[in-house]
């Protein structure tokens, strides 16, 4: 059963406006959440992070909040530029877990139109 | 400082033959992470090497398996190849110790035919 959930496969968006990408977590013990973006044939790049004691962490133009109640996390890119067309991939890491651990969701393609 | 590298970029075997892909984290980093991205599954978690040794498993057959020299650049094997290994291989590196960030190189492709 998935652990982690991208449920929209895709998201297109107008330049400049906001992009807000969702994932949905089962297990409670995930204490640390990743974003990363990912371009065809190179590998995902680390976005942004946020430990589970937080509700919010801004980069820039990126933002991820964490409701840990609805176990949901959403990241928001405003305001959403053509290069940030890609897949965005959620990740999660377990509490008792080995660092390498991280579980991935199936990612969402954003499309970004001039 | 230099990214994750990872060698070969490409490559294609034939059913029943064995492969090694190799990975050379950042400079400093001594945890190595291998994922398998395959298009139904998503990324998927292979194994971790931190100082050479494994230190977590995911869920795949014996046929793969890894080590990590003392430099911590780190091979992984798959061997008895069988179709369903075609798939892109990555590798990602980490500081190891309370970092949870991993950066990753740009993967190998394995084509199995």
């Amino acid at each position: 059963d998935q652990q982690v959930k991208q449920n929209s496969p895709s998201l297109s968006v107008q330049e400049g406006r906001i992009s807000i990408l969702n994932c949905d977590y089962t297990n409670s013990m995930f204490d640390y959440f990743l974003w990363y973006k990912k371009y065809p044939a190179e590998g995902p790049t680390f976005l942004i992070s946020i430990s589970s004691i937080k509700d919010k962490n801004e980069d820039g133009r990126f933002t991820v909040f964490l409701n840990k109640s609805a176990k949901h996390l959403s990241l928001h890119i405003v305001p959403s530029q053509p290069g940030d067309s890609a897949v965005y991939f959620c990740a999660a890491s377990e509490v008792r877990g080995s660092q390498g651990n991280l579980i991935f969701g199936k990612g969402t393609k954003l499309s970004v139109k001039p | 400082k230099a990214g994750v590298t990872q060698t070969p970029r490409y490559l294609i075997k034939t059913r029943g033959q064995q492969v090694t892909l190799s990975c050379s984290p950042i400079s400093g980093h001594r945890s190595v992470s291998w994922y398998q991205q395959t298009p139904g599954q998503g990324l998927q978690f292979l194994f971790e090497y931190f100082s050479e040794t494994q230190r977590n498993k995911g869920n795949f057959p014996g046929r793969f398996s890894g080590r990590q020299f003392s430099n911590s650049r780190s091979e992984m094997n798959v061997s008895t190849l069988e179709l369903g290994d075609s798939a892109l291989y990555l590798c990602a590196s980490s500081l190891g110790s309370g970092t949870k960030e991993q950066f990753f190189g740009p993967g190998t492709r394995l084509t199995v035919l």
